[in-house]
């Protein structure tokens, strides 16, 4: 079935590094792909999304390239902040199966020091 | 726009009591999503529905567990008996449509003593 593999955290940076996180999925058909963050105490947040192959979806300094040849939609951030800290989840809906739920990643926690 | 609104924020229950987690979803949404999340196994989906109807419901782990929509936007989830292995955050979502993402709520978070 669908599924999404992320990497594993925690992952740790001083602030202004540079942050990569790999997810890559397996899916039938022509999946749309999201980033989530979960801030503590909080809900899931949608960060990002693509929904085709070479988009790239951006927002808040985040981007991620759909790869349709590698299966994957990798986070990047060029320089993180402290604020950046949280929980992140990689997602993808194959939409065109009426009624498909979301599948979640495991996320990965980032924490960010000053 | 409230967003998704989900009731109680916390709930600490006996073992073996009925409990009932509430949410409202966003006007003109359609589909509703029940997930539960705890750190040994991460985000489960519980059950969705799309226009008031059960879509999947293979999530829910026993019979213990039931969800209701009974109108475009509201649903309850019910767990009765409880037990503590049921301690976790569960969180719903609603959404025009997958393709569009979700917008969660901000969870409940149960504790079952």
């Amino acid at each position: 079935g669908d599924s999404v593999t992320q990497m594993e955290g925690p992952v740790t940076l001083s602030e202004e590094a540079c942050l990569t996180i790999n997810c890559t999925y397996t899916a039938t058909g022509y999946p749309s792909l999201f980033w989530y963050v979960q801030y503590p105490g909080e809900g899931l947040q949608l960060l990002l999304k693509a929904t085709k192959a070479d988009d790239k979806g951006s927002n808040k300094g985040f981007e991620a390239t759909y790869r349709k040849e590698t299966t994957s939609f990798h986070l990047e951030k060029g320089s993180v902040q402290v604020s950046d800290s949280a929980v992140y989840f990689c997602a993808l809906s194959a939409f065109n199966q009426a009624g498909t739920a979301l599948i979640f990643g495991k996320g990965t926690t980032l924490s960010v020091s000053s | 726009d409230a967003g998704v609104i989900q009731s109680p924020r916390h709930e600490v229950t006996e073992m073996g009591q009925e409990v009932t987690l509430r949410c409202k979803l966003i006007s003109g949404h359609n589909s509703l999503f029940w997930y539960r999340q705890t750190m040994m196994r991460g985000l489960e989906l519980l059950i969705y529905f799309n226009n008031n109807v059960p879509i999947d419901d293979s999530g829910m782990p026993e019979d213990r567990f039931s969800a209701k929509m009974p109108n475009a936007s509201f649903s309850t989830l019910k767990i009765q008996p409880s037990e503590p292995r049921d301690s976790a955050v569960y969180f719903c979502a609603s959404s025009p449509r997958a393709d569009y993402g979700y917008t969660f709520g901000s969870g409940t978070r149960l504790t079952v003593v």
